[in-house]
C-alpha cells in the first residue's frame, strides 16, 4: 500500500539553528497531513496540520510546508531547543479516508 | 483540559496470557483510536470507533484482540493469547471528530516474555 515517509531517520543540529524535518508521500489523494512529536516514554504529541488548500501554514516557531506537485512535507523548526529533542512523525490522510498513515519517524538530536 | 489517561503504563507477561488496556479519553471526544507502536516505527492503528460504534477495525489481528467502547467514553482493548511479536507500545488517542487532530496518551508498555 502506500505510505509516508521521512528522508532521513536522524538529524543533528546546534542549539539556537533552525530545524527542516522532511517528509515524503506517495498518495496523490492526500488531503491532510500533520506532524506530531514524541518524546521518550510518552505518547506523540500535536504540533502542527495542514490541509491540501494550503501550501504553508505557521505556528509558534514551526512552519509546515506542503509542495503537493512533488508529494514533500516539511517541518521547519526556529531557534531549535533542546526541549526540541524528540522524534517527529508525519501522517497523512487520504480524502476518502479518515484512516492516518504514519511514517517511521526522524530522530532530532539538539546540540548544545 | 485533562489529555487522554491510560493504564497500566507497563504489563510484562508471558506469552499466551491475555492482557487488557484501558484509556479514558479526552472529555466531549467522540473519536477514539487504538494504535500499535513497534520499537522504532509510527504508531499503525488497529481500530477506531465513533461514539460506540466501530469506524474501522481492518487491521486489528480478531483472532486474538478484541477492544469495545460500550457507552462511548472509555474503551478497553484486550490481547487474548498474546504472541511475542505484540511488544509494543499501545496507544489510544482521541478527537472530537473523525475530522480533527488527533490527540495521544502516553501509552502502555507491554513486553511479552
Amino acid at each position: 500500500g502506500e505510505s509516508v515517509g521521512l528522508h532521513l531517520p536522524t538529524l543533528s543540529v546546534q542549539e539556537g539553528d533552525n530545524s527542516i524535518i522532511n517528509c515524503a508521500y506517495s498518495n496523490s489523494a492526500s488531503d491532510y497531513f500533520i506532524w506530531y512529536k514524541q518524546e521518550s516514554g510518552k505518547g506523540p504529541q500535536f504540533i502542527i496540520d495542514i490541509r491540501s488548500n494550503m501550501d504553508k501554514r505557521q505556528g509558534q516557531r514551526v512552519t509546515v510546508l506542503l509542495n503537493k506537485t512533488v508529494k514533500h512535507l516539511s517541518l521547519q523548526i526556529a531557534a531549535t531547543q533542546p526541549g526540541d529533542s524528540a522524534v517527529y512523525f508525519c501522517a497523512e490522510r487520504p480524502s476518502n479516508d479518515y484512516k492516518l498513515s504514519f511514517g517511521a519517524g526522524t530522530t532530532v538530536t539538539v546540540r548544545a | 483540559e485533562a489529555g487522554v489517561a491510560q493504564s497500566p503504563r507497563y504489563k510484562i507477561i508471558e506469552k499466551r496470557q491475555s492482557v487488557a488496556f484501558w484509556c479514558n479519553p479526552i472529555s466531549g471526544h467522540a473519536t477514539l483510536y487504538w494504535y500499535q507502536q513497534i520499537l522504532g516505527q509510527g504508531p499503525k492503528l488497529l481500530i477506531q470507533f465513533q461514539n460506540n460504534g466501530v469506524v474501522d477495525d481492518s487491521q486489528l489481528p480478531k483472532d486474538r484482540f478484541s477492544a469495545e467502547r460500550l457507552k462511548g467514553v472509555d474503551s478497553t482493548l484486550k490481547i487474548q493469547p498474546a504472541k511475542l511479536e505484540d511488544s509494543a507500545v499501545y496507544l489510544c488517542a482521541s478527537s472530537g471528530t473523525l475530522d480533527q487532530p488527533q490527540h495521544f496518551g502516553d501509552g502502555t508498555r507491554l513486553s511479552i516474555l
